[in-house]
């Protein structure tokens, strides 16, 4: 069956504008992760949803990150007034139900922030 | 505070050559273990998970990885690797109270032919 989608691939921006990055999690998983691959900091979590409970946000790096998944699937990542520092691979990943522990990764969003 | 670490940040094999990639853990319980496999401009690809019962685990492409609580790591192994395999290995553990995954700071395997 399809994977975990993201989109766009590759995003450039301007330092200063905003992004949003986007997250089509496979049909069926609860659980929704965002996590960040940087040079510098390795793989980190950013944020967690599952199913209708409050996110957990303690991940996000500063209060320029916010995320929301609406219906309970299709998620976004939005970033405003981006910084250099941004520049990562986005990594969206989602699984079965909290309980399973097995996540599943989408190719991810380079963002490159000029 | 949690944590996984591969100590090796770049390991140099022969093709046909076996394979053991580090990995160690530092959590207050036995977390879930998994592996996970990275090759250029690609995502994650998990290769295989331990959460309990038999310390010896298969995973796809004919690696298994062993858990060894004695020695709180989790090792990640190929009798004979192929071209194929070069890419970044990533270790990463997660708890029952907390999903989100700790990741190691990966282990990028070169292949020489």
């Amino acid at each position: 069956g399809a994977g975990v989608s993201q989109s766009p691939s590759n995003k450039v921006t301007e330092k200063g504008k905003d992004v949003e990055l986007r997250c089509d999690p496979i049909s069926g998983h609860t659980a929704l992760y965002w996590y960040r691959q940087s040079l510098g900091q390795g793989l980190e979590f950013l944020i967690y949803f599952q199913g209708n409970s409050a996110p957990d946000k303690s991940g996000l790096p500063s209060d320029r990150f916010s995320a929301e998944r609406t219906g309970g699937s299709v998620s976004t990542l939005t970033i405003q007034r981006t910084q250099q520092e941004d520049s990562a691979v986005y990594l969206c990943a989602s699984s079965l139900f909290q309980s399973s522990y097995e996540q599943y990764f989408g190719p991810g969003t380079r963002l490159t922030v000029t | 505070a949690q944590s996984v670490t591969q100590p090796d940040i770049h390991i140099t094999v022969s093709e046909g050559a076996s394979l053991e990639l580090r990995c160690n853990y530092s959590y207050g319980a036995t977390p879930y273990l998994f592996w996970y496999v990275q090759s250029p401009g690609q995502g994650l690809q998990l290769l295989l998970k331990y959460f309990s019962g038999d310390t010896l685990v298969q995973g796809i492409k004919g690696f298994e990885a062993e858990f060894k609580r004695s020695q709180s790591s989790f090792n990640l192994r190929k009798p004979s690797v192929h071209w194929s395999d070069a890419a970044e290995y990533f270790c990463a553990g997660n708890t029952g109270t907390a999903s989100k995954l700790t990741f190691g700071t990966g282990t990028r395997l070169q292949v020489t032919l």
